[in-house]
């Protein structure tokens, strides 16, 4: 079992430079999002996924940002050229019907 | 705009002190409503799903009710380990596909 896993759990990364994150789903679930948390802050959504197609897109979300999903399995979400700003806690969460499933997140620190 | 506005931000409760907290909600439509918990560094923790107005769900100590406007989530005779950050988040029944969640309430319950 089976939950919703992320790798890595923390990055340390210096300004300028690409990040990648990976999210492994609950295995039955086609619904996928990606949300970037604060500190003090709820979690605010990135994008959704439902299999392979990325069906809506954060209007505030930078073009730097960018979300794969191939094969409708796991998902990637990269953050190109690094801000100070980018740093965050990034969820993803998987869905079956209504409930989301939540990992344990990747704690992003931009030096 | 939907939005998701919980209180109070913060509550210091003795254990079994029986409290509430507030959530209240502007929509276009309301698909459903979401509590959820948060420790530290962990991702949220998915506890109940209302979908209409006057209805009800309770799970050990924790009572979720949901009105057209706010819900509450009702903590009976509190433990320690009951301390977290509560959230809160709703879908919009049309026109997008996210989740909108409040910054929550951080509970703290003394021995």
């Amino acid at each position: 079992d089976t939950g919703v896993s992320q790798d890595p759990r923390h990055k340390i990364t210096k300004r300028g430079q690409n990040v990648t994150f990976r999210c492994d789903p609950i295995s039955e679930h086609n619904r996928l999002y990606w949300y970037r948390q604060t500190l003090g802050q709820g979690p605010e959504f990135l994008t959704y996924f439902q299999n392979e197609a990325q069906l809506e897109k954060s209007r505030l979300l930078s073009d730097r940002f960018s979300a794969e999903r191939p094969k409708g399995s796991f998902s990637t979400l990269e953050i190109q050229r690094t801000e100070q700003g980018d740093s965050a806690m990034y969820l993803c969460a998987s869905r079956q019907d209504s409930e989301q499933y939540f990992g344990p997140g990747t704690r992003l620190t931009v030096t | 705009e939907d939005q998701v506005t919980q209180s109070p931000e913060a509550l210091r409760l003795q254990e079994g002190e029986s409290s509430s907290l507030n959530c209240s909600y502007t929509v276009s439509g309301l698909r459903g409503l979401f509590w959820y918990r948060q420790d530290p560094g962990k991702g949220p923790e998915f506890l109940f799903t209302l979908y209409s107005a006057g209805e009800e769900k309770e799970k050990e100590r924790l009572k979720a009710t949901l009105t057209k406007k706010e819900s509450f989530l009702h903590i009976t005779a509190p433990k320690p380990e009951d301390s977290a950050t509560y959230l809160c988040a709703v879908q919009p029944s049309t026109g997008t596909y996210k989740y909108i969640f409040g910054t929550g309430t951080r509970l703290k319950v003394l021995a």
